[in-house]
């Protein structure tokens, strides 16, 4: 059984370049959500979404970032016009159901802004 | 927010001595989880504790949630390099999908 994939792992742009960093969840989830890592910071919560759904984006800054999980295909994290701010470790994770349902993290997209 | 404070922030130990880690928080948790992250790596779970006063064993590791469930600790015996890693606790918020993590407590064992 394949985990949680994302790609790219590392990512690279200068500032006001777009990035997208994906995330295929786990064979048989429906329920994604992104984390990001800041130097010596715990993980803090962007957003949740199920198949073409925003549940919940409370932790995604309201500004140059959003998400989406289509029908087909991976979930999309987009950030717009990026500063050296963004630059982290950013984490999907994937359950089967919602709620309390384990949430199994992928390795991670490293982005640098140049 | 709930918050969840981690200490020691770095523990460096020599191979075959014990070590604790803390999780403290001033709110009670439904539970807690116990994730180990290696470098370049995203977090792998360990185990969730759920019950308040419950006592989990995984090989060496020894997870212990507090009677209030506002705590938690990790207990390490005769650590060894391969125990090397970032030691992170986290728990729902009452949406419950939403996990806090407390910053994490790097730990080297030397060989």
């Amino acid at each position: 059984n394949a985990g949680v994939m994302q790609n790219p792992r590392h990512l690279v742009r200068r500032r006001g370049q777009e990035a997208r960093l994906r995330c295929s969840p786990m064979k048989g989830h429906s329920h994604v959500y992104w984390y990001r890592q800041l130097p010596e910071e715990g993980l803090k919560f962007m957003v949740y979404l199920q198949k073409e759904n925003i549940i919940d984006e409370s932790g995604m800054p309201k500004e140059r970032f959003s998400a989406e999980f289509p029908k087909e295909g991976p979930s999309i994290l987009r950030i717009q016009q990026v500063v050296r701010g963004d630059s982290a470790a950013y984490f999907c994770a994937s359950s089967p159901q919602g709620d309390t349902d384990t949430q199994y993290f992928g390795p991670g997209t490293r982005l640098t802004v140049l | 927010t709930q918050l969840l404070e981690q200490s020691p922030q770095f523990l460096s130990i020599q191979e075959g001595e014990n070590l604790t880690v803390y999780c403290n928080s001033s709110s009670v948790f439904s539970s807690l989880q116990w994730y180990r992250q290696e470098p370049g790596e995203g977090p792998v779970l360990l185990v969730t504790v759920v019950t308040g006063g419950e006592v989990k064993k995984l090989k060496r590791l020894t997870f212990q949630f507090g009677d209030a469930r506002k705590d938690s600790s990790l207990h390490i015996t005769a650590a060894q390099p391969g125990d090397t890693g970032l030691y992170l606790c986290a728990g729902p918020s009452s949406n419950d999908y939403k996990l806090s993590f407390g910053a994490g407590t790097t730990v080297t064992v030397r060989a």
